[in-house]
């Protein structure tokens, strides 16, 4: 069955450490999606691509990049975490074009920034 | 720009009995509107969505929501919860037709089932 795979699921890092976290899709979906959950915050668009080498930021974006090689994998980096980046990550994946609006998500990632 | 709101952020209900959960949308073209449902330690699913056709939507697992403009709202019922509903629900909005995935999520509602 098709999925979507993040890792690592559980990461602890310190300040100022460079971390990428893993998103791989067999959905063979174009776009692909990062979010962030933070309890009274709900989810927030870090990152987005609508396909291969096109990246667009999302509402909170700030010390987070992405890169998009090729149509399976869209890897979230955090060039120098911060605190404030201690969060749950959400990778997300849907159909071409004219959506449904239908994402599908990864399990998370848990990462917690000392 | 599109924004939803959830009024409560945790609702309690006894099993059996009836489930509303709140959503109030503001959107500057007709929006499409979404329930998704994240159980513990899980990735968020579709539970249903608001795509412009009829204004009751039905769902998965018993769950319906209806579209009404007049009110800005999507608000979400099961007329009888069960103990596996027990979980956290995000409305969304999105602008539909291309880029349509790039949902606006809300602060989510967080539902226990009373035994």
């Amino acid at each position: 069955d098709a999925e979507i795979t993040q890792s690592p699921r559980h990461k602890i890092t310190e300040t100022g450490r460079q971390v990428t976290l893993a998103c791989h899709q067999t959905w063979n979906h174009n776009n692909m999606f990062w979010y962030r959950q933070d309890l009274g915050h709900g989810l927030r668009l870090i990152h987005y691509s609508y396909g291969v080498q096109d990246t667009n930021k999302g509402e909170v974006s700030d010390g987070y990049s992405v890169s998009r090689s090729n149509t399976e994998d869209l890897p979230l980096t955090l060039e120098s975490a911060a605190s404030s980046q201690t969060s749950v990550y959400f990778c997300a994946s849907s159909g071409a074009g004219w959506g449904t609006g239908e994402l599908f998500f990864g399990e998370g990632s848990r990462l917690t920034v000392l | 720009a599109q924004s939803v709101t959830q009024l409560g952020s945790h609702v309690s209900v006894s099993e059996g009995a009836l489930v509303l959960l709140r959503c109030n949308y503001s959107s500057s073209v007709p929006p499409y509107l979404f329930w998704y449902v994240q159980y513990p330690n899980q990735g968020l699913q579709l539970l249903l969505k608001y795509t412009s056709a009829a204004t009751l939507v039905k769902g998965i697992n018993g769950f319906e929501a209806e579209f009404k403009k007049s009110e800005t709202s999507f608000h979400l019922t099961k007329p009888s919860a069960h103990m596996s509903d027990a979980a956290e629900y995000f409305c969304a909005v999105g602008k539909g037709g291309f880029g349509n995935e790039k949902l606006t999520f809300g602060t989510g509602t967080r539902l226990t089932i009373i035994p």
